[in-house]
């Protein structure tokens, strides 16, 4: 049973429009992560956040903003899409380390938002 | 700075066959976190198993075995009999533990397995 959740699954949207993808989790976690995922397989880190109100650019520039305002809750927007940003879109969660290296169990992942400008 | 490498790309077997997906990491923190992780067509990611540095245990589960060998930075994952349901792209990936609470994931490029029955 799946304890974060990506909506929608599927997304086709025009060139130009503003599109919010969502990502919530009910496991209490800090920190949350966006990966942008291109058709050659490779994981890019594109946003994450370490608490409410945190929120950090990743590895790979990305023209989408993100926000934090509740514990649960990491949304992804695009305010113009555009062809470039077809891929696929996962969304994970992660607690801080418990204080033992045999408790820590890493990331949680949705199962993603496949993302299609036209 | 870590560093995830998945040398094979893509990988075809015939159904049956054993499979081992070659993962070498670089990291510079004395703990850290490595997992496998598989993704099937559908797209999500399916955790397979964790292992953290303290522990060189080699373990079994099923058709699945992964061998972590800290001597040679490896952590290479075994498909014994594989099946066609098989047939996705694993990645291997990792989290150091440099005490400032970063725990970010470093993936590898992932590869890319075909089952042909």
């Amino acid at each position: 049973e799946a304890d974060i959740y990506q909506t929608p699954r599927y997304l086709v949207i025009g060139t130009g429009k503003k599109i919010t993808l969502e990502c919530s989790q009910t496991m209490g976690h800090d920190k949350m992560y966006w990966y942008q995922q291109d058709p050659g397989m490779e994981l890019h880190l594109i946003h994450y956040s370490y608490g409410v109100n945190s929120t950090e650019k990743g590895d790979l520039s990305s023209e989408s903003t993100v926000s934090r305002i509740r514990t649960e809750h990491f949304p992804l927007t695009l305010e113009s899409a555009r062809p470039s940003h077809t891929s696929q879109y996962l969304c994970a969660s992660s607690e801080s380390l418990p204080g033992g290296p045999t408790l820590y169990y890493g990331y949680t992942f949705g199962s993603g938002t496949r993302l299609t400008v036209v | 700075a870590q560093k995830v490498t998945q040398a094979q790309t893509e990988i075809s077997v015939v159904e049956k066959e054993d499979v081992t997906l070659d993962c070498v990491y670089e990291t510079r923190d004395t703990t850290y976190y490595l997992f496998w992780y598989k993704q099937p067509p559908s797209g999500e990611l399916v955790f397979l198993i964790r292992r953290n540095s303290f522990d060189e245990q080699n373990e079994i589960s099923g058709r699945y075995s992964w061998n972590f060998q800290k001597s040679t930075s490896s952590f290479n994952f075994t498909i014994t009999a594989s099946q066609v349901v098989d047939s996705a792209v694993y990645f291997c990936a990792l989290i150091g533990d440099s005490g400032a609470g970063s725990y970010q994931l470093t993936f590898g490029k992932g590869t890319k397995l075909s089952v042909i029955p």
